[in-house]
This record gives structure tokens, sequence and C-alpha cells, in this order.
């Protein structure tokens, strides 16, 4: 069974475009994450969603609307995609008060040519 | 939010040798959490410190976390060539469980046979 699953695992797509990237995980967690990792690696925080509220917004575009018809889900939509949005993002999820840390999906590679 | 330095960058090392990678933060760290990457792939979790002065132990890698809690460090002994990838320390503002990491950028680490 796995905790934390995206799809698709790689996208390739034309400037300009619109695409989605949707994440569920099955392991009742209440908060969800979106993270992008660059092509130096770096991992860094883009939104989180808890009950259905955005409780975390950095900096990113508003291209990027993350989207959360549930507790279990949390959708990455981006419009007009650019060239520098080529990354590897990753959905993850954690429980509010526990010790059990956060779980990782295994990334979205997606390619904007 | 705050800012991790990890050292090193990368690191090659000869199978069968230990080696030790640092984590550090000018503020003090509420839950210190280790992954490892795999190049291509998702992150692995690890270990998760909380309290001064904590060390956790899995297999041949220790974790630990200092008195002050602005530094931690992970230590291999005997590396294997699984032990290879990219290894990132992350950790929250404050204490939850839920407020997403902060990621250091990783060390990149070969083991060469």
């Amino acid at each position: 069974d796995t905790a934390v699953s995206q799809t698709p695992k790689y996208l390739v797509t034309q400037m300009g475009n619109d695409k989605s990237i949707k994440c569920e995980q099955n392991l009742g967690h209440d908060t969800m994450y979106w993270y992008k990792q660059d092509s130096k690696k770096f991992l860094k925080i883009m939104f989180s969603y808890n009950n259905k509220e955005l409780i975390i917004n950095e900096t990113v575009p508003n291209r990027f609307s993350p989207k959360s018809p549930d507790k279990a889900h949390l959708n990455l939509h981006i419009n007009s995609l650019e060239l520098g949005d080529s990354a590897v993002y990753f959905c993850a999820s954690s429980m509010r008060g526990s010790n059990y840390g956060y779980t990782f999906g295994s990334g979205t590679r997606l390619t904007v040519v | 939010s705050q800012e991790l330095e990890q050292s090193p960058q990368s690191l090659i090392v000869q199978e069968g040798k230990n080696l030790t990678i640092n984590c550090t933060s000018s503020k003090t760290l509420y839950g210190l959490y280790w992954y490892k990457q795999k190049y291509g792939e998702g992150l692995i979790f690890l270990m998760m410190l909380q309290k001064g002065g904590e060390e956790k132990s899995h297999e041949k890698i220790t974790a630990k976390l200092d008195e002050k809690k602005q530094q931690s460090s992970l230590h291999i002994t005997a590396s294997q060539p699984s032990h290879a990838g990219i290894y990132l320390c992350g950790a929250e503002d404050s204490g939850g469980g839920a407020d997403g990491l902060t990621f250091g950028k990783g060390t990149h680490l070969i083991i060469q046979p």
C-alpha cells in the first residue's frame, strides 16, 4: 500500500499549457504539503493544507494553486507553465501533534519545453 | 523561517569507512528530521530528533541533536554502497508536526568500492 501517491510520475509539456499534479494519502493525516526541488536538489516548501485551509503560502507565483477536495487529497494546478517551472514536485503529509513526522510521495518530474 | 546549513555539500568515501554529516541552524531546532534521497527517487525518512542531547540509531546510522538544539549530526559506520544518495536535514519552525519543514541544501554521498 502506497502511503502518499502522486500522479503522474513524469510530465512533459509545452510552455503556456495548464497542468495538474494529483496527490493522495491513505495515512489519515490532517495536513498535506507541496514541495519543489530544483535542479540543484534544493527542496523548498510551497504550500500546506490543514483541514481544507491553506496555512502556509510561500512566495510562489499565483500561477500555482493548490486544491484540496478532501483531507486525503491535495492537487497542484499550474497555469501558463514557464521553463523555470521545470523541477521535481513532492507531495507530503503529516498529522498535527504526532511524532511520526512527514511522509513524502515519490515525486513528479515536470519538464517544460 | 530558519535556514539550515549542511556540511559537507558532497562527500566521497571508500566503502567500509565511517562518515559524518552535519546540519546547523542559528535558531533552536524544533523537530529535526533526517531524510535520504536516492537519485531520481523520493525521500526516505531516517530519523527524527526533538530533545536536546537526543541520539537515535538505526542499523549503521546514528543521529544526534546537541544540547542547545542548534546542531545535528548524522554518522554512518562502515559505509556500504547502499548508503549512497543525498542526505537532507529538515526542521520545523516550531514543534507541532504540521508546520512543514525547512530543508538544508543536502549532502551528496558517494561510496567508492
